[in-house]
């Protein structure tokens, strides 16, 4: 069956350190895979965009790397700050019918 | 400013009504969405649209309908039929294909609950 995994349970990192959020997938062949960002009873708000030919991207601290081998995508956050503690989603295209299937996300706490 | 309005922010509902939630935009995107969120879940797909008067089931669409009459508006009416409405709703737009550069652009949502 077709799955999108992350981690369910809370990141709990310190200020300033690096946050890395693993996002898995099985049985799909994505063009490309977006991360969002949630907040408390707020809607998603879309971060970045990595495609299935680029191994890398970044846009200020975050960093968005795919492997489409390994079927995985990480999400970096450097430098954290307190004020990047939300709910991190990763989505990816389920066919060419441009309709994002969602992964559950994980939370992340940055400490001050 | 452009953007996306979903209202009411709260709805309750009782048991064997009806209600809808509406969602507009001003973006002039051609696809709308509708997703459910339940705590510690992930987004779930009701309904979708791609263009004026067209509109296709999602993968929970059982107990929910859309019209999608205007480009701007894409309205979900959870009937008596959804035996579990209780949810954080959520509507979204994209421009065709733009979902591939650009993302989708999320309203804020409307918390139902039935009471």
């Amino acid at each position: 069956s077709q799955k999108i995994e992350q981690n369910s349970e809370a990141l709990n990192i310190q200020e300033g350190k690096t946050a890395t959020l693993t996002c898995n997938y099985t049985n799909y062949s994505p063009a490309y895979l977006q991360w969002y960002r949630q907040d408390p009873g707020r809607g998603p708000v879309f971060l970045l965009l990595i495609r299935e030919n680029e191994k890398e991207k970044r846009k200020e601290r975050l960093k968005v790397t795919f492997d489409t081998t390994l079927k995985q995508s990480l999400f970096h956050i450097t430098a954290s700050q307190p004020a990047d503690s939300a709910t991190y989603l990763c989505a990816l295209e389920a066919d060419s019918s441009y309709k994002l299937i969602f992964g559950s996300g994980t939370r992340l706490l940055v400490r001050p | 400013d452009g953007g996306i309005t979903q209202s009411p922010k709260y709805l309750f509902r009782k048991e064997g009504q009806n209600v809808t939630l509406s969602c507009e935009q001003n973006l002039n995107h051609d696809a709308m969405y509708w997703y459910r969120q339940d705590p510690g879940q992930g987004l779930r797909l009701i309904y979708y649209s791609q263009i004026v008067n067209d509109f296709q089931k999602g993968d929970i669409a059982e107990g929910y309908s859309v019209s999608r009459e205007k480009k701007e508006s894409f309205p979900l009416t959870v009937t008596s039929a959804q035996k579990n409405p209780t949810a954080f709703y959520l509507c979204a737009s994209s421009s065709r294909g733009g979902s591939a550069n650009y993302g989708y652009t999320f309203g804020s949502g409307t918390r139902l609950t039935v009471v």
